[in-house]
């Protein structure tokens, strides 16, 4: 089964300082890797998001590295704030005829004041 | 305003009824999809549809069934053979040739009493 793994399961971060999510995975064929966002009681809202064309992604505070040769990529944080206190879950889609989406398992940030 | 509505947000239910879960979305999506989310697995894709009156089954979709007779609609029935039915049940829904782009629901907790 095609699987997504991430780590950690949970973090805790002091505010102004960096969280970095990890994600592998083993399909040579994904080539789509989103980051969703969820906040407690409320559905997951897209991140951020690469191709593996690209090393590294930069959207505001949120970084994307890639690392296609290690099968792996990871959301940094930087500057992080409460308010990015959330779920983070890492996927991946192929690019087939219809893209499914292959979730990881889920990572819960806490960033304290 | 365009979105994904799903209702009910809170679902309680006596084990041996079936029950059906309301999703609708006003993006003009042709996909649209089904996950389960229980802490610590992220998500799981219990059914997706691609197109009115068509729809193929995830990964877990023993003691589910769907519908796909509206664009806009996609509703999923829990029914009693579903085991384990107690989790918070998301709904999104895609443009058809970017499903890696998902749009997600607020959600439905259903507690089986």
């Amino acid at each position: 089964q095609q699987q997504v793994k991430q780590s950690p399961q949970s973090l805790i971060v002091q505010k102004g300082g960096i969280s970095i999510i990890n994600c592998a995975y083993e399909n040579t064929a994904f080539d789509y890797f989103p980051w969703y966002q969820q906040f407690p009681g409320k559905g997951p809202a897209l991140l951020i998001a690469i191709r593996p064309d690209v090393s590294e992604k930069k959207e505001g505070r949120f970084t994307i590295s890639f690392n296609k040769s290690a099968k792996q990529f990871s959301l940094h944080i930087m500057d992080s704030q409460p308010g990015d206190s959330a779920t983070y879950f890492c996927a991946a889609s192929e690019n087939t005829g219809f893209q499914k989406l292959v979730f990881g398992t889920g990572t819960r940030l806490l960033v304290s004041p | 305003d365009g979105g994904i509505t799903q209702s009910p947000k809170y679902l309680f239910r006596k084990e041996g009824q079936n029950v059906t879960l309301s999703c609708e979305q006003n993006l003009n999506h042709d996909a649209m999809y089904w996950y389960r989310q229980d802490p610590g697995q992220g998500l799981r894709l219990i059914y997706y549809s691609q197109i009115v009156n068509d729809f193929q089954k995830g990964d877990i979709a023993e003691g589910y069934s769907v519908s796909r007779e509206k664009k806009e609609s996609f509703p999923l029935t829990v029914t009693s053979a579903q085991k384990n039915p107690t989790a918070f049940y998301l709904c999104a829904s895609s443009i058809r040739t970017s499903g890696g782009v998902q749009f997600f629901g607020p959600g439905t907790r259903l507690t089986v009493l």
